[in-house]
């Protein structure tokens, strides 16, 4: 199995240029979240899944949007990149309930 | 938004020194995780908690869900130089894990 797949893993922006990053999972989990990973300040949830079909928003959602059309993917988009969004963005799924997430490798991101 | 509150934010120790690190919230949480993220890669959960006062092990690592709920720590023993990296701890509610900041840990052969 894969695990969760994110891609690009590198991706440099210019401010106002939009993009998605996309996060797909083969295990057949139902929630899947994305967090941002900045120095000293931890991981941060932006959006999160608890189905398909079934969004909502994390602690730091401004700028992002995402869908969930399927169970295997859940991509994330930028509407208009801001160097503030400059960061290393995980995607995670969990099968539900109190199991965790598996993480994927990350996407780190640069606007300039 | 909340975020959980680690300590020590980094740490260097001698190969073979034990190490000890904990994680507290305002709140209250049902869960506990302990990750542990190595460089250029995402987390990788160690250790889950499901009630209070619950001791677990995996291996040379113990991780302690707090009496009150809002807290954990987490203990390594005997540390080895693969033991650097970040280790975060997560709590849930309900949907939701929210992680904390991260303590950093170099272990000096």
């Amino acid at each position: 199995n894969a695990g969760v797949t994110q891609t690009p893993k590198f991706q440099v922006l210019k401010t106002g240029q939009s993009m998605t990053l996309q996060c797909a999972q083969d295990m057949n989990h139902e929630y899947m979240s994305w967090y941002r990973q900045d120095p000293g300040m931890g991981l941060r949830l932006i959006h999160y899944s608890v189905g398909a079909g079934i969004t909502d928003q994390g602690e730091v959602p401004n700028g992002y949007n995402v869908s969930r059309s399927t169970t295997e993917d859940f991509p994330l988009r930028l509407l208009s990149a801001a160097p503030s969004q400059t960061s290393v963005y995980f995607c995670a799924s969990s099968p539900g309930g109190n199991y965790g997430y598996t993480f994927g490798s990350g996407t780190r991101l640069t606007v300039v | 938004g909340q975020q959980l509150n680690q300590s020590p934010q980094s740490m260097f120790i001698q190969e073979g020194e034990d190490v000890s690190m904990n994680c507290t919230s305002s709140s209250i949480f049902n869960t506990w995780l302990w990750y542990k993220q190595d460089p250029g890669e995402g987390p990788v959960l160690l250790i889950a908690l499901y009630k209070a006062g619950e001791l677990t092990s995996n291996g040379r690592l113990t991780a302690q869900f707090g009496i009150t709920r809002k807290d954990s720590f987490l203990n390594i023993s005997a540390s080895i130089p693969s033991d650097v990296g970040i280790y975060f701890c997560a709590g849930q509610r309900t949907y939701k894990y929210i992680f904390g900041t991260g303590t950093r840990l170099k272990v000096l052969a």
